[in-house]
């Protein structure tokens, strides 16, 4: 089955520096690939995902890239601030043959002030 | 909408008791999953359902956990008999026609069997 995984465990970044977080899956077959932020006591919330036949999306400040030939993503955050500070999930899935969602082993983020 | 909504959201008892999980999931979703999230092996899918139907049940550890969607807007995760290293967090998430795609998670359960 899919596995996924996720480095590094943790991240510790001066606030305004950038953060890389990187997955990689092994069921060359997944074609979804979201990332979820959990904040300390608080649910898991999407912040951005990306299918396989894109290679980057970016969003403000945060991006995805997708490279299908190495089955690498990578999440990228820049000009990181103290409220980005959360563990971060990656996960895989094959929509279009099953539903579920394999999640990574999640990074927590620090972002010193 | 109040998003997903899940009760109660901790819940202590003691080994060898039945315990029950409830969820509602967002109005109009038609897919609803539970996970249960430990720091050993992290966010874990136990069952989905898709229009009330339990499409995949393999993630369910053991006999012991079961789960119902009697309707569109209520699912339960029963665990009888509680074990201590059923000790968790389970979320509930729900998505509309796109299976995983755009989930949204419930609160969570914090689950503590003494």
């Amino acid at each position: 089955g899919e596995n996924v995984e996720q480095h590094p465990s943790t991240l510790s970044v001066q606030e305004g520096d950038s953060a890389v977080i990187k997955c990689t899956y092994s069921d060359s077959a997944s074609n979804y690939f979201p990332w979820y932020k959990q904040e300390l006591g608080k649910r898991p919330q999407l912040i951005i995902d990306i299918r396989s036949n894109v290679g980057e999306k970016k969003d403000q400040r945060i991006a995805v890239t997708l490279n299908k030939t190495a089955k690498h993503f990578s999440l990228h955050i820049t000009e990181t601030q103290p409220e980005d500070s959360a563990v971060y999930f990656c996960a895989a899935s094959k929509t279009d043959s099953s539903y579920k969602l394999i999640f990574g082993s999640g990074t927590r983020l620090l972002v010193r002030p | 909408d109040a998003g997903v909504i899940q009760s109660p959201r901790h819940e202590v008892t003691e080994m060898g008791q039945e315990v029950t999980l409830r969820c509602k999931p967002i109005s109009g979703h038609d897919y609803l999953f539970w996970y249960r999230q430990t720091m050993m092996r992290g966010l874990e899918l136990l069952i989905y359902f898709n229009n009330n139907v339990p499409i995949d049940d393999s993630g369910m550890p053991e006999d012991r956990f079961s789960a119902k969607m009697p309707n569109a807007s209520f699912s339960t995760l029963k665990i009888q008999p509680s074990e201590p290293r059923d000790s968790a967090v389970y979320f509930c998430a729900s998505s509309l026609g796109a299976g995983v795609e755009k989930l949204f998670f419930g609160s969570g359960t914090q689950l503590s069997v003494l």
